[in-house]
Parts: C-alpha cells; structure tokens; sequence
C-alpha cells in the first residue's frame, strides 16, 4: 500500500524555536503535494502547498526532494498560535483523494 | 470567505441504522471528497465526486456507502446500516478544479458516534 510518513512527534519547542518536520512518501509518481495543519477536533486547513523548487511563506518554508521522495517544512521564530498537529498530504492520482499522513503535533510553549 | 459547511456537527445512531451526512460545498467549485478520521488516527479519503458521478474511491467506501448531490447545493453522505467501527470525523472537501495543484478545502466535519 503506499504510504505518507511523519516524523511520529510530538515535538515540545519554545517560543522563538525553529522547528523542522519530516515527511517521506512511497508512490515516486506522486504528483503534488501540501502542508496543513489541524487543530484539535477541527478540520485540515492548508498551510502551503509544496513546490519542486521550493517555496518560502513569512516563517514557513517547505522543500520537496522528488528524487529523494522527500518532503520539509520548517517553522522559523515560532508562536504559541502554531501549535497544532501538522499533515504531509501527498496527491497521487491527478486531483483526485489525497493520501494524508499520520500528523506530526507541535506544542510550542510560553 | 467562502466556505464549506457540513450538518449535523454530530450525529449519534444506533448499530445498524441509515445515516445520511450533508455538506454544502463552496458553491463555484466542481469536485467533491469525503474523507473520515477515526479519532486518534489520519484522515483517510473515501470517495471523489465529479459530474454526479463518482471517479474515485479507496477500499473503505464499499457497498454500505453512497453520495449523492441531489440538488445543485448539496453533497451527502449515506451509510446504509451503521457498524460500530463507522464512528469517526467525517469530513466534506471541495476543489474548484480537478488537477494536481487544486486545493481542497475541507468543511467542519460531522462527528457521528454509532452506538
């Protein structure tokens, strides 16, 4: 079956940290691929797709390493606002299901 | 902003009852989704919904399940007779367009419980 993977977390960081996940994925004809996070009990919201050369929005930047099937997102100076469980999703099939990963949560602390 | 809606927000049922979960997608957009979230595990796609027909489904959407857009508004979700493993977050997604990069918005989610 073929399969998101996540960094399993949780990661607990301070305010101002910089944190990395990790995401690895098994279908190498995986067409595109996302970030978002998930509040508790609440619904997915997109936090950026990711682009092959990479892409960069305020303190989020996501990188995508296709030979590698390999996806980042890393969260510079971050706030309590980012705490959240945050999902790799991995579109194979040209628009059509999404295959989410397992969520990596992050709790920042004050 | 326009947004996705779904009701109820939570459904309770017995074993082996008919539920029938709506969602009113954002009204410009062309492709539907249910997904469902067990609690305490990933989001998993059930079914993809274009042109009143379905184009997609996993393993999971079998015989007990349906969707349907009745009008030009809603989107549903039927399970015909509910398995106490059918308890989870069910989402509705829609997507103005149906290639690689078409964000899908998710809506709220309706919690059903089946007891």
């Amino acid at each position: 079956r073929k399969e998101v993977e996540q960094d399993p977390g949780p990661f607990n960081v301070p305010e101002g940290a910089t944190v990395a996940f990790n995401c690895t994925y098994s279908n190498s004809a995986s067409q595109s691929f996302f970030w978002y996070r998930q509040d508790c009990r609440k619904e997915p919201k997109l936090l950026m797709s990711v682009y092959s050369s990479g892409n960069e929005d305020g303190r989020f930047t996501a990188q995508l390493n296709r030979a590698s099937q390999y996806i980042s997102l890393l969260i510079r100076d971050s706030k309590l606002s980012d705490s959240a469980t945050y999902l790799c999703v991995v579109n194979e099939n040209y628009g059509q299901n999404f295959v989410f990963g397992p969520g990596t949560r992050l709790s920042v602390l004050p | 902003e326009p947004e996705v809606t779904q009701t109820p927000s939570h459904q309770v049922t017995q074993m082996g009852q008919e539920v029938i979960l709506r969602c009113v997608p954002i009204s410009n957009h062309l492709y539907f989704y249910w997904y469902r979230q067990i609690l305490g595990q990933k989001v998993e796609f059930l079914v993809s919904f274009y042109n009143n027909e379905i184009s997609e489904k996993s393993e999971i959407f079998d015989d007990q399940f349906s969707v349907e857009r009745p009008d030009g508004s809603n989107f549903t979700l039927k399970i015909r007779s509910t398995k106490l493993e059918d308890s989870a977050m069910y989402f509705c997604a829609s997507s103005a367009g149906g290639s690689s990069y078409n964000e899908q918005f998710f809506g709220p989610g309706t919690r059903l419980t089946v007891l």
